[in-house]
């Protein structure tokens, strides 16, 4: 199984405040990656796929990068609508794996 | 637009059965593959299960292999998931979700609201 591994597990910062934050994949994943942001009590919601591409009506404050094994997801000027747990996940090869998320929280 | 309504979750007994049921609307459900995913209490995203768009290609997680089997009526938009012989890691909040693609798994493009399973004597 590809293993994915998101980093940091948690973070905090301030209004405004430009994010990144990493997932890494135990082998290469060429851009088969999608990125998920998940709020507390609801279903997870697509953001990006395929590593860059960004969902219809997403904000362009959001956006990721990356290809092979190691990919990023930026948020430019944190909103407080941001605050969410945030997966990687890979369609390479199955079975479908998911990063453990990274959790996003207000300074 | 697009809805997705899972019911079906409940409290089962370790060694039980149930099914979940899916019920899509707002697109062309025999267009697309469909998928389940489940999240335990405080804990991430797994992968469960993917059916193709006319219910040939199928693909299960090891977890649940054997135990768990996906299905779809497009004549009445219903995704299912029967899960038998539960064991209590199985508990979680299933999701049932709407791919961008038809034959292969790629993504989780639309979401239900989930159904919480809950296995336990």
């Amino acid at each position: 199984d590809i293993q994915m591994t998101q980093s940091p597990s948690s973070l905090s910062a301030s209004l405004g405040d430009r994010v990144t934050f990493t997932c890494q994949a135990s082998q290469a994943i060429t851009k088969n990656l999608n990125w998920y942001q998940q709020k507390p009590g609801r279903a997870p919601k697509l953001l990006i796929n395929d590593a860059s591409n960004l969902e219809t009506g997403v904000p362009s404050r959001f956006s990721g990068t990356g290809s092979g094994t190691d990919f990023s997801f930026t948020i430019d000027s944190l909103q407080p609508e941001d605050i969410a747990t945030y997966y990687c996940q890979q369609y390479d090869r199955l079975p479908i794996t998911f990063g453990q998320g990274t959790r996003l929280e207000i300074k | 637009q697009v809805q997705l309504v899972e019911t079906g979750g409940g409290v089962v007994r370790p060694g039980g059965s149930l099914t979940l049921s899916c019920v899509a609307s707002g697109f062309v459900f025999s267009s697309y593959g469909m998928q389940w995913v489940r999240q335990a209490p405080g804990k991430g995203l797994e992968w469960v299960a993917f059916i193709g768009y006319d219910g040939r290609n199928k693909f299960y997680a090891d977890s649940v292999k054997g135990r768990v089997t996906i299905s779809r009526d497009n004549s009445k938009n219903t995704l299912y998931l029967e899960v038998s012989s539960l064991r209590p890691e199985d508990t979680a909040v299933y999701y049932c979700a709407k791919d961008h693609r038809a034959a292969r798994p790629k993504d989780f493009h639309y979401w239900g609201q989930g159904t919480l399973v809950s296995v336990s004597s």
